[in-house]
């Protein structure tokens, strides 16, 4: 069945250094999602990626697609406390399938 | 709106009892999924929902069961526990499944002991 995989599984950053995770699926993907899980908390929905190569941004968040549809990265820049926290892709084969969930990045800030 | 709403938020089963968890959500979303997270597993679907009266496995189904009576409740039901099912257990919602992003409850904190 379809695996999704995440790199590196932890990262520790001095505040103010950059971070990027990377999400790779064993199988082309129609679109992928990323999540943002606080410790103690739930998931909650950062961004959907659709087309090979997008790439979009949200303040210091940066989100790309890899252009044969098989991978993704999530690249922070300038790293905050508020950044903490567990980062999720996930990511599906096609409409109508359900998401598979990576194992997720847990990022943590030092201030 | 409340979102997705989950109860309770801990609770601690012996071997061999049965519970409900509860999930119900006020957005009027026809997608209502339930998910258990284990430490450093990510997320795991047990059972989903496209609708009232709808319901399927997900990839982790054995030990539970689930019903959907009406749009806004999704109840998971846990038959005998076993400490295989200590985990977290996530509900979300959705409207659709063109991928406009989960909502997701609070989640329950269980402990089979």
């Amino acid at each position: 069945g379809q695996q999704v995989m995440q790199i590196p599984q932890y990262q520790h950053v001095q505040e103010g250094e950059d971070f990027t995770t990377y999400c790779n699926s064993s199988t082309t993907l129609s679109n992928i999602q990323w999540y943002k899980q606080r410790p103690g908390g739930h998931p909650v929905f950062l961004i959907q990626l659709v087309k090979s190569g997008e790439v979009k941004k949200q303040k210091r968040l940066t989100f790309q697609f890899g252009e044969a549809k098989k991978n993704s990265s999530l690249h922070i820049t300038a790293t905050q406390t508020t950044d903490v926290g567990t980062y999720f892709c996930a990511g599906r084969a096609n409409y109508g399938q359900n998401f598979v969930f990576g194992p997720g990045t847990r990022l943590s800030v030092l201030p | 709106n409340a979102g997705v709403t989950q109860t309770p938020k801990f609770r601690i089963l012996k071997i061999g009892q049965s519970m409900t968890l509860q999930c119900a959500q006020d957005m009027n979303h026809n997608y209502m999924y339930w998910y258990r997270q284990d430490p450093g597993m990510g997320l795991k679907l047990i059972y989903y929902s496209v609708g009232a009266g709808i319901t399927d496995k997900g990839e982790v189904p054995n030990g539970y069961n689930v019903s959907r009576s009406t749009t806004e409740d999704f109840p998971l039901r846990l038959e005998l526990a076993a400490p295989s099912q200590t985990s977290v257990y996530f509900c979300a919602s959705s409207y659709s499944d063109r991928g406009e992003g989960y909502t997701f409850g609070s989640g329950t904190r269980l402990t089979v002991v």
